[in-house]
């Protein structure tokens, strides 16, 4: 079965640090790979996506994600965080040839200091 | 924005009654999903659909049942819940490229 890591679990930054939050799958094959945030009191919504070509995808809100496959990674990034980043962050995996299962992580809290 | 709504959002109930969590999404979505989330764990896929009448198990083992009858709607239902029970439950569907949209979850308590 596919796993998903990410390694930190609690991250704390003052406004304007840079953010990396790491993710790892252990899939070999050909996936899809999500970002998702968890705004305080808010449903999980999308933050970026990878399928295809370029490795270093962007996202909303000045995010954006780099596909390294022979590292099996998908590490977030941000240059410079706001005290509205603050929320929970979610890594997923999604295996195109394997039907429907999405694969998580089990989160990053990211509290961001003004 | 995404169109996925779940009923209720807080529910509070006592051993042993049955209860149907709602899940209703208007975007044509054929796949479906519920996960389980605990805080401070991963999401846990109980359940998922592929379209009208086709439901499968998910990887965490689950006393709950789902039912497929619309393609917009996927509701989940226990029969007899107990305070092992209490969790957030997530509903999601996906575009035909897997990008997953969740519904706001409902925080479900067994007492």
């Amino acid at each position: 079965a596919q796993s998903v890591s990410q390694h930190n679990h609690h991250v704390i930054l003052s406004e304007a640090a840079s953010l990396e939050l790491g993710c790892n799958y252990s899939y070999g094959g050909t996936v899809n790979l999500f970002w998702y945030v968890q705004y305080p009191g808010q449903h999980l919504q999308l933050l970026l996506k990878y399928f295809s070509g370029d490795p270093l995808v962007k996202g909303i809100k000045g995010f954006e994600a780099e596909f390294i496959k022979s590292k099996f990674s998908f590490n977030l990034r941000k240059p410079s965080v706001q005290w509205s980043d603050t929320a929970e962050y979610f890594c997923a995996v999604n295996a195109r040839n394997t039907g429907n299962q999405f694969y998580f992580g089990t989160g990053t809290s990211l509290t961001v200091i003004p | 924005e995404a169109d996925i709504y779940q009923t209720p959002r807080y529910l509070v109930i006592g051993t042993g009654k049955k209860i149907t969590l709602e899940c209703s999404q208007t975007m044509g979505h054929d796949k479906m999903y519920w996960y389980q989330q605990d805080p401070g764990m991963e999401l846990h896929l109980i359940h998922y659909s592929y379209g009208v009448n086709s439901t499968e198990k998910g990887d965490l083992s689950s006393e709950s049942t789902v039912s497929r009858i619309r393609t917009e709607h996927f509701p989940l239902t226990l029969e007899s819940a107990r305070p092992s029970h209490t969790s957030q439950y997530l509903c999601a569907s996906s575009d035909p490229r897997w990008a997953a949209f969740f519904g706001q979850g409902t925080r479900l308590t067994v007492v």
